[in-house]
């Protein structure tokens, strides 16, 4: 069974700072992870998918890396800004055709002005 | 164009009762699936549906129950209500549930007295 784990579970850090998310899961044959943030009260956003045979993907100032064989992904955030306060969930597929995702537990990001 | 819509917003049930949730997915998106999340348990998966048929389905018990129509529009169904259904209910949708990116709405935030 899969399972996803994000460490912290929170985290403060003052505006302007780069920093990573972490994200490890216990089962290596994923076909592809996705990145989301969540507002309070409100739906996922999708940031970043990666495929499986891809090792990162960027957006702005967001960059998503993968290492399947050692089953962790993070997220590198640029610069960070108040608007980027949220909670931050990673999310693994299995395989082709399964729309189960097996979601983290979130990191709760704060930005501090 | 217009983003994944979730209603109601809210709902304020009773034990015992059932209720229907509704979901439009992105246009020209054929894939919905549903998801349940509680501080608790997190986000879990409750069943995916394409093309009008019930393609995955997580560990729920068949008080919960979904369809989907012609039109990719989808509906959750919940009976007999427990304390333990408060939670936020979000859909999700797809091109064609093929692993590509979720869209999801903004759910509906189901409390049960």
């Amino acid at each position: 069974k899969q399972e996803v784990t994000q460490i912290p579970a929170a985290l403060s850090v003052p505006e302007g700072e780069n920093l990573v998310l972490n994200c490890s899961f216990t089962d290596s044959a994923i076909y592809n992870l996705q990145w989301f943030r969540q507002d309070p009260g409100k739906g996922l956003t999708s940031l970043l998918l990666i495929q499986s045979s891809q090792r990162e993907q960027t957006s702005g100032r967001l960059n998503a890396s993968l290492d399947k064989s050692s089953g962790r992904s993070t997220l590198y955030i640029a610069a960070s800004q108040p608007g980027d306060s949220a909670t931050y969930l990673c999310a693994v597929r299995q395989r082709w055709g399964n729309e189960k995702l097996t979601f983290g537990t979130g990191t709760r990001l704060t930005i501090i002005p | 164009k217009a983003g994944v819509t979730q209603t109601p917003r809210y709902l304020i049930k009773t034990r015992g009762q059932q209720v229907t949730l509704s979901c439009s997915p992105i246009s020209g998106h054929r894939s919905v699936s549903w998801y349940q999340q509680t501080p608790g348990q997190g986000l879990q998966f409750l069943f995916e549906y394409f093309s009008e048929t019930q393609r995955n389905k997580g560990n729920f018990p068949g008080r919960f129950s979904g369809r989907q129509f012609s039109n990719s529009r989808s509906e959750m169904n919940v009976s007999t209500l427990e304390l333990g259904d408060s939670a936020l209910y979000l859909c999700a949708s797809s091109l064609t549930g093929g692993g590509e990116k979720l869209f999801f709405g903004s759910g509906t935030q189901l409390s049960v007295l």
